[in-house]
């Protein structure tokens, strides 16, 4: 089914760890981003891509890390692991903007992140 | 600053009534607009879009009103189902802004049956 996967769906890490999340969609979508959600704070940017090969920062990118060396996968890093960072996480991508298409944004079912 | 905000917070509804989630923005450029609907303990899923030059759109039992002079956004549920409930975005975004969105806070929409 074509959509947004993200792995792993929950995970608890330790204080200081680092852990990869993965993201993967197979729409040929331009353009992902990583979100975190949180109660009563909505939906917070952390980094964005308009491509493979470019990324840039959201509203809250610190202690964040990503890459995107394909059109398909936009992982998002952990570096040192806090529990500031307990969150749920979520992957979205979209349509190349002027094709027509609604540009509305497709999400992944979330990633469950407790550090402890 | 730029920002989306929600009229209410939680609003309950019977079944088979219509429903009316309300939204304001603060950023004149913004160009494009979406609603989200998110259940428990899934994403965000796309509803409805509109664009600044529309003043309506309507979709399958939705409807999104824009209203560009005072900078509201509406999305009205008719006949309300139990599968509606659900915590409902708005968002907005601008040609200017790399195509970011910018969030709303969010609705809670209970539906009593």
């Amino acid at each position: 089914n074509a959509g947004v996967t993200q792995t792993p769906k929950f995970q608890v890490l330790k204080t200081g760890q680092s852990m990869t999340l993965q993201c993967a969609q197979d729409m040929n979508h331009e353009y992902m981003s990583w979100y975190r959600q949180d109660p009563g704070m909505g939906l917070r940017l952390i980094h964005y891509s308009v491509g493979a090969g470019i990324t840039d920062q959201g509203e809250v990118p610190n202690g964040y890390n990503v890459s995107r060396s394909t059109t398909e996968d936009f992982p998002l890093r952990l570096l040192s692991a806090a529990p500031s960072q307990t969150s749920v996480y979520f992957c979205a991508s979209s349509p190349p903007r002027g094709t027509g298409a609604n540009y509305g944004y497709t999400f992944g079912s979330g990633t469950r992140l407790t550090v402890v | 600053g730029e920002s989306v905000g929600l009229h209410l917070p939680t609003l309950s509804v019977q079944e088979g009534d219509n429903s009316i989630i309300n939204c304001a923005y603060s950023n004149s450029a913004s160009d494009y607009f979406i609603w989200y609907k998110q259940e428990s303990g899934k994403g965000p899923q796309f509803i409805i879009d509109i664009r600044s030059n529309m003043d309506k759109r309507q979709g399958q039992r939705v409807t999104v009103l824009l209203n560009k002079t005072v900078k509201h956004l509406s999305l009205q549920i008719a006949a309300t189902q139990p599968g509606d409930s659900a915590v409902y975005f708005c968002a907005e975004s601008n040609a200017g802004n790399n195509r970011k969105l910018i969030w709303g806070l969010g609705t809670s929409l209970a539906v009593n049956p």
